[in-house]
């Protein structure tokens, strides 16, 4: 069965420490990206990577990295600097010239 | 700078009628649109999309109009079913800029449609 495994779904966090949100994907897709979800304002775009060991930021970068060292693999870092982390954040994936992304199914980041 | 927008945060309507949720947005470089639906605590799945060459595109109970003079969208559903309530979230690309534009796709707000029994 092919999808995106995003991990954990809920994740707590105290101030000041980074987390490390999970995506993987087995459907052999080129591109993956990580969106943040808030209520009204839907899917902002935070960061991307076309292919493995390139990335470039998206819209809201600021206070967060990423890295994309496997094909099948495109974790988030939420670090101490991002100063409104508490969000639902989506990893999705995309393969060229199949046009439209394929979600995980979130995580959840609350700050404590 | 909100380019693509979704004005209305919410639709009611009742089963077997139609929905039409709408779509705006201003990049004129935007040449492929899509929309997907969205359950609480789970990620957007795809329903169905239109290149801007096309000012139509139908998938059964679905359907996407396009105004590209209006630079306006819309998703008709039709009939109207109880399981269609969901969040719903117009997306745009600019599909031929190429690049590191490829596959980025913007999204609007979301509207929520309640479809009543």
């Amino acid at each position: 069965d092919g999808g995106i495994t995003q991990s954990p779904k809920y994740l707590f966090r105290k101030e000041g420490q980074n987390v490390t949100l999970s995506c993987e994907q087995n459907l052999n897709h080129d591109a993956m990206y990580w969106y943040r979800q808030d209520p009204g304002q839907g899917l902002r775009l935070i960061y991307y990577s076309q292919i493995v060991n390139d990335f470039q930021k998206g819209d809201i970068a600021e206070g967060y990295s990423v890295s994309r060292e496997k094909k099948e693999s495109f974790p988030l870092t939420v670090t101490s600097a991002q100063k409104n982390p508490t969000a639902f954040y989506l990893c999705a994936s995309m393969r060229r010239a199949v046009y439209g992304y394929t979600f995980g199914s979130g995580t959840r980041l609350t700050v404590v | 700078d909100q380019q693509v927008k979704q004005n209305s945060p919410s639709l009611s309507v009742q089963e077997g009628r139609i929905s039409i949720l709408n779509c705006d947005y201003t990049n004129s470089m935007f040449d492929y649109f899509l929309w997907y639906k969205k359950y609480p605590a789970e990620g957007p799945t795809f329903l169905i999309s239109i290149s801007s060459i096309k000012d139509k595109n139908e998938d059964g109970r679905f359907t996407v109009f396009l105004n590209k003079s209006a630079k306006h969208l819309s998703l008709h559903i039709v009939p109207s079913q109880p399981g269609d309530s969901a969040v719903y979230f117009c997306a745009a690309s600019a599909l031929n800029a190429g690049g590191t534009s490829y596959g980025k796709l913007t999204f609007g707000q979301g509207t929520i449609l309640t479809v009543h029994p």
